[in-house]
């Protein structure tokens, strides 16, 4: 099973300031097959990025991903407060799919 | 426009079993896999298992074997999860989402049901 490990587990940031969220993996990951997705309160996920690095449909360009092998890294340029919500990596390959733990965004 | 659109929230008691529903709309019911993921109050994200509704193929976690059941109704557009022997810790909102195009590799999870919410307690 891969282990995604997310860090940190809460991100601290005021509005207009750059986010760098962490995800590594256990063992190395296809990139074709590493997303995000955002969640915010009482809604489902949300996808973001696709094989590392593509944005999904009707994504704002603030949100990039990067990354590859056993590292990966979602950022976002510029924060507004919608972004303020939880953020999960995920690898949709192997089998069982695994979900890193999550990082909290927060408004500081 | 692609839906899906899951049944409403249960409260069930322990030892007893639920059955959630999804219903799909705007797309090839046939043609995409569907994977379940839940996650307990305050938690994360879980995987369950995914179910081929072209074939009725499943694949479960290793977490649900023996406890999991996700079956198809291709003539209704809908699947289904059914959890069994359920226990206060499978307190969580359930979640169908589409996977992967049946015959193509490996794609993410573009949409999602709203969630259901399974509260088990005595």
């Amino acid at each position: 099973e891969i282990v995604l490990t997310q860090s940190p587990g809460t991100l601290s940031l005021s509005p207009g300031e750059r986010a760098t969220l962490s995800c590594r993996a256990s063992q190395s990951v296809d990139s074709s097959y590493l997303a995000w997705y955002q969640q915010r309160p009482g809604q489902a996920p949300r996808l973001l990025i696709y094989g590392a690095s593509s944005r999904a449909t009707g994504i704002p360009d603030r949100f990039s991903g990067s990354g590859s092998g056993t590292d990966f890294t979602l950022t976002i340029s510029r924060l507004v407060p919608e972004d303020f919500a939880v953020y999960y990596c995920q690898q949709y390959d192997s089998s069982p799919r695994t979900f890193g733990q999550g990082t909290q965004l927060e408004i500081k | 426009q692609v839906q899906l659109v899951q049944s409403g929230a249960e409260v069930k008691k322990p030892g007893a079993s639920v059955k959630v529903s999804c219903k799909a709309s705007g797309y090839t019911f046939t043609g995409y896999y569907i994977h379940w993921v839940r996650q307990a109050p305050g938690q994360g994200l879980e995987w369950m298992g995914w179910i081929n509704p072209n074939s009725g193929g499943t694949n479960y976690g290793r977490h649900f074997q023996g406890r999991v059941t996700m079956t198809s109704d291709t003539s209704m557009y809908t699947a289904y999860m059914e959890l069994s022997s359920l226990r206060s810790d499978d307190t969580a909102v359930y979640y169908c989402a589409r996977g992967s195009d049946i015959t193509s590799t490996p794609t993410p999870w573009d949409f999602w049901g709203q969630g259901t919410l399974v509260t088990v307690s005595s």
